[in-house]
């Protein structure tokens, strides 16, 4: 069973750019372009910022984008805003047909 | 777009069983497959299982095998997780989600969540 590392926190003031990192454990996260993000703010449901490594939703600003480089994919948002605070996820579909997520990381703007 | 509108809170009893129920409109349900996803107060997603309605087809993760039965109506859109022998660790929001059949793997739309709390 894969398992995804993310840093538990990051911060940043508004306009910089953050990146979170998602590493896996195993060979999945470099086989497959499997991977997709999640922000969410406090309280709410989570909601797709990026599928399939980098590829974006209709409507989630381009600000939002994803890499992969070996075993660990990215997010990266730039010019952050105030409502970029919340907690992010990475995910992971394995070979096996079930999913995995990261432990979550949160992002405060400074 | 699909808009998933889940069942509302429950209270539940240590070893009773717990049933949420998740309905799609605005979509193709035969196009979709439904997943569900926890999280435990302050902690973090965890996925559950999922079931591939037009198929009948389910697999759920091994830390819960036994435990979780899904399924789905096709006749009203609707999908079903059921949990049972609960106990206080289920204490958690329950999310439905959407992912397509064919294409990527990603949970393109979410529910509101429904929590359940286990408690004496």
């Amino acid at each position: 069973q894969s398992a995804l590392t993310q840093p538990p926190s990051v911060s940043a003031s508004p306009g910089q750019s953050v990146t979170i990192s998602c590493t896996g454990t195993s060979s999945d996260v470099i086989s497959y372009n499997r991977v997709s993000w999640y922000q969410q703010p406090p309280g709410t449901a989570p909601k797709l910022i990026i599928y399939d490594v980098s590829d974006r939703p209709s409507g989630v600003p381009d600000r939002f984008s994803g890499s992969k480089s070996d075993n660990t994919a990215s997010l990266t948002i730039s010019g952050l805003q105030a409502e970029d605070e919340g907690d992010y996820y990475c995910s992971l579909y394995t070979s096996s047909s079930t999913w995995v997520f990261g432990g979550g990381t949160k992002l405060t703007v400074l | 777009q699909v808009q998933l509108v889940q069942s509302g809170a429950e209270v539940k009893k240590p070893e009773s069983s717990v049933k949420v129920s998740c309905k799609a409109s605005g979509g193709t349900f035969s196009t979709y497959a439904i997943t569900w996803v926890r999280q435990a107060p302050g902690l973090g997603l965890e996925w559950m299982g999922r079931i591939i309605p037009i198929l009948g087809v389910t697999n759920s993760a091994q830390r819960f095998q036994g435990r979780v039965k899904i399924t789905a109506d096709r006749s009203t859109s609707t999908a079903f997780m059921e949990l049972s022998s609960l106990r206080s660790e289920d204490t958690a929001v329950y999310y439905c989600a959407s992912v397509r059949i064919i294409g990527t793997t990603s949970f393109d739309y979410w529910g509101q969540g429904t929590l359940v709390t286990v408690s004496s």
